[in-house]
């Protein structure tokens, strides 16, 4: 099946720091990437949809100036958390969409668990 | 607008009890719907994807049905390893979204 990884597994940071979270799918390339976070006991929450070597799509109420995302290759994109706070503390997760069976599907990474302190 | 349910929000199952989890859906169009299950801490690891009503998917003690208004992840003779959060997702058609359920948090007791 096609692996999408996440770098790194987890971050502890100052508050005022940024912090970059890498997202590559290592054996296909993904047409589209999307970032999601993830409370405790909820679901995923779509935060933005890259595409290579355009801008990102992001979703209603996440602000672009604090989640950076690049999508700098077929199989590289990354997030980055500007002036994190504690309330940026979550789960970050992201995903890659590849041609699997004649359709895309969505193939997740690993997560990456930020804590600002 | 589009929209999915999954229900129950938690299973608690005897090993060797067999169950099924239900995920509703509304969307204008479907292109997609799929399983994943999910472990604490951890990315969601694909499972299914089903494009049609009458379509079917098995995979070990796994199976996934759906129809026009809902789709069912069977689970046959579960074991404790099988626990889990199970999430359902469509990807409707004329959009780049996945909509997600907020998931069955699965629990199965030796």
């Amino acid at each position: 099946g096609a692996v999408v990884s996440q770098h790194p597994s987890w971050v502890i940071c100052k508050s005022g720091t940024s912090v970059k979270i890498e997202c590559r799918s290592l054996d296909f390339q993904a047409t589209t990437m999307f970032w999601y976070r993830q409370f405790p006991k909820q679901s995923l929450m779509l935060m933005a949809t890259s595409n290579e070597g355009s801008k990102a799509t992001y979703e209603q109420g996440v602000e672009k100036d604090k989640f950076l995302i690049n999508h700098a290759s077929l199989t590289l994109s990354t997030l980055t958390v500007t002036s994190a706070h504690p309330e940026d503390s979550s789960f970050y997760i992201c995903s890659a969409e590849g041609l699997q069976d004649s359709y895309n599907e969505q193939f997740f990474g690993p997560g990456t668990r930020l804590t600002v302190l | 607008e589009d929209q999915v349910t999954q229900s129950p929000e938690a299973l608690r199952l005897q090993e060797g009890e067999s169950s099924s989890l239900n995920c509703s859906y509304t969307v204008s169009g479907l292109r997609g719907l799929f399983w994943y299950r999910q472990d604490p801490g951890k990315g969601p690891e694909f499972l299914f994807t089903l494009y049609s009503a009458g379509e079917e998917k098995e995979k070990e003690r796994l199976k996934a049905t759906l129809t026009k208004k809902e789709s069912f992840l069977h689970i046959t003779a579960p074991k404790p390893e099988d626990s889990a959060t199970y999430l359902c997702a469509v990807h409707p058609s004329g959009t780049y979204k996945y909509i997600f359920g907020t998931g069955t948090r699965l629990k199965v007791l030796a």
